[in-house]
């Protein structure tokens, strides 16, 4: 079972907004910075937040990422068709010594 | 421009050992802020960290895959490796390498990745 918990699927239109939450405990994501990736079916994932609020150059401001306590949140506003993908929030275990993943979210962009 | 490449057997007998290559260009491999690092992806599931080091040596391993796993770097050919030792089915998956930020811990270059199938 991933150490990280994320909703199993999440759906929403073209153009609205969608929540994907991630929920950890306080010895990663209370303790550490949260990522996020998209995954694209087929290909390799793709990182789009790091340092739990940071964007990479060249992912749009429609992504942005946030923590409050043991959850962090991935945001994605104005809804596209290409959004639709997996997405997989990521940190470091303190515990663990080892780096973990959420399960993945699957994106439907009815 | 940092790339990634894998490289391996596509087909590994069970109770065999999976040997996997990462080939690394436009980036130094020892480097102080980053680890290089193992994650694979069973067919239809989510991703899972198999282990990584850093430039000290210094290795990192999921529990449940560190009495099999091992990774190592050779810098003079500019790739890390993963040994997965005594592998069942539930070993087929895509194996991703990828580049680390150490205090931030996030991937920010991915392999395209290499699909290995345990199956006699």
């Amino acid at each position: 079972q991933p150490v990280l918990t994320q909703p199993p699927s999440v759906s929403a239109a073209p153009g609205q907004r969608v929540t994907i939450s991630c929920s950890g405990s306080t010895s990663n994501i209370g303790a550490k910075y949260v990522s996020w990736y998209q995954q694209v079916p087929g290909t390799a994932p793709k990182l789009l937040i790091y340092d739990t609020t940071e964007r990479p150059s060249g992912i749009p401001d429609r992504f942005s990422g946030s923590k409050s306590g043991t959850s962090a949140t991935l945001v994605i506003t104005g809804l596209q068709t290409g959004d639709e993908a997996d997405y997989y929030c990521g940190t470091w275990d303190n515990s663990l010594n080892i780096g973990v993943f959420g399960g993945g979210t699957k994106l439907t962009v009815l | 421009q940092l790339q990634l490449q894998e490289s391996g057997p596509g087909l590994v007998k069970p109770s065999e050992t999976l040997s996997l290559t990462c080939a690394v260009s436009g980036a130094p491999l020892r480097s102080e802020i980053h680890y290089w690092a193992w994650v694979r992806q069973p067919p239809g599931k989510g991703l899972e960290w198999i282990g990584a080091l850093n430039y000290r040596g210094n290795t990192y391993y999921a529990p449940s895959l560190r009495r099999r796993a091992t990774v190592f770097t050779d810098t003079s050919k500019m790739e890390f490796s993963l040994t997965l030792t005594s592998v069942t089915a539930a070993d087929t998956a895509m194996y991703y390498c990828a580049r680390g930020r150490f205090l931030s811990d996030y991937f920010d270059s991915w392999g395209q990745g290499v699909l290995a199938t345990v199956s006699s």
